[in-house]
């Protein structure tokens, strides 16, 4: 069975700092590409960022609203992907989710998909 | 690109067939000839999950009553027959362009 279990989130001030992690099993990891998306408390799913895979180019890319501030990492012989998340504001606070998915084709052509996120973990930022 | 769901929510007597539709801004017709739209559900109190990928394909274990249809920058979501275990809020996406984005959300509930 695919698991991902996010960890790491609280409460913090405004301007704080905090890193959450995702810890993966029952998939290969290291050709995954992860992504973090948040849900705001009542409100709709939000993108955060995407980490590619080391074989891929590993690449990251981010939303706009969190660029600059929040950095994505893996660190494939743990099957962990971390979200680092600096001078968070309270439009941060969000259930952030770590998911993964992929579109792909079968061996007779026909197009799959895996599609698996965790279970969210919660940050509130507040003073 | 911006998706926009229409309706925002939606009430059904069980067994009668809803309908969700999803505009994007811009096409979503991938060059190898799919359209990069999913459909996600998300119960009360869960994640979300996949419903239907790639415009009109199900995802594994989702009932033949859900169908997706549509394509370029006009997407529907179809439930044929209601049931209970069908509430919460539904969710279009596009995967073709970064930044990954969502509707709004169309929240589902039982007459």
């Amino acid at each position: 069975d695919v698991k991902l279990v996010e960890s790491g989130g609280g409460l913090v001030k405004p301007g704080e700092s905090l890193t959450l992690s995702c810890s993966v099993s029952g998939l290969k990891f290291d050709v995954a590409w992860m992504n973090w998306i948040r849900q705001a408390p009542g409100r709709g799913l939000e993108w955060v960022g995407r980490i590619k895979s080391r074989i891929d180019g590993g690449e990251r890319d981010y939303n706009a609203p969190v660029k600059g501030r929040f950095f994505i990492s893996r660190d494939d012989a743990k099957k962990m992907v971390y979200l680092q998340m600096r001078g968070l504001k309270i439009e941060d606070t969000a259930v952030y989710y770590c998911t993964t998915g992929e579109y792909y084709t079968d061996a007779s052509g026909r197009p799959k998909t895996y599609d698996y996120w965790g279970r969210g973990t919660l940050v509130t930022v507040s003073s | 690109i911006v998706l926009t769901q229409s309706p925002l929510s939606l009430s059904v007597i069980p067994g009668e067939p809803a309908t969700i539709s999803c505009r994007s801004t811009q096409s979503l017709l991938h060059s190898k000839g799919y359209n990069y739209m999913d459909w996600y559900l998300q119960r009360p109190g869960q994640s979300p999950q996949l419903v239907i990928f790639l415009g009109s394909l199900r995802a594994s274990g989702v009932p033949d009553r859900f169908s997706g249809y549509g394509s370029g920058t006009e997407f529907t979501l179809k439930i044929s027959n209601v049931e209970a275990e069908d509430i919460g809020t539904y969710y279009c996406t596009q995967g073709l362009q970064t930044p990954r984005t969502f509707g709004q959300g169309t929240k589902l509930e039982i007459k």
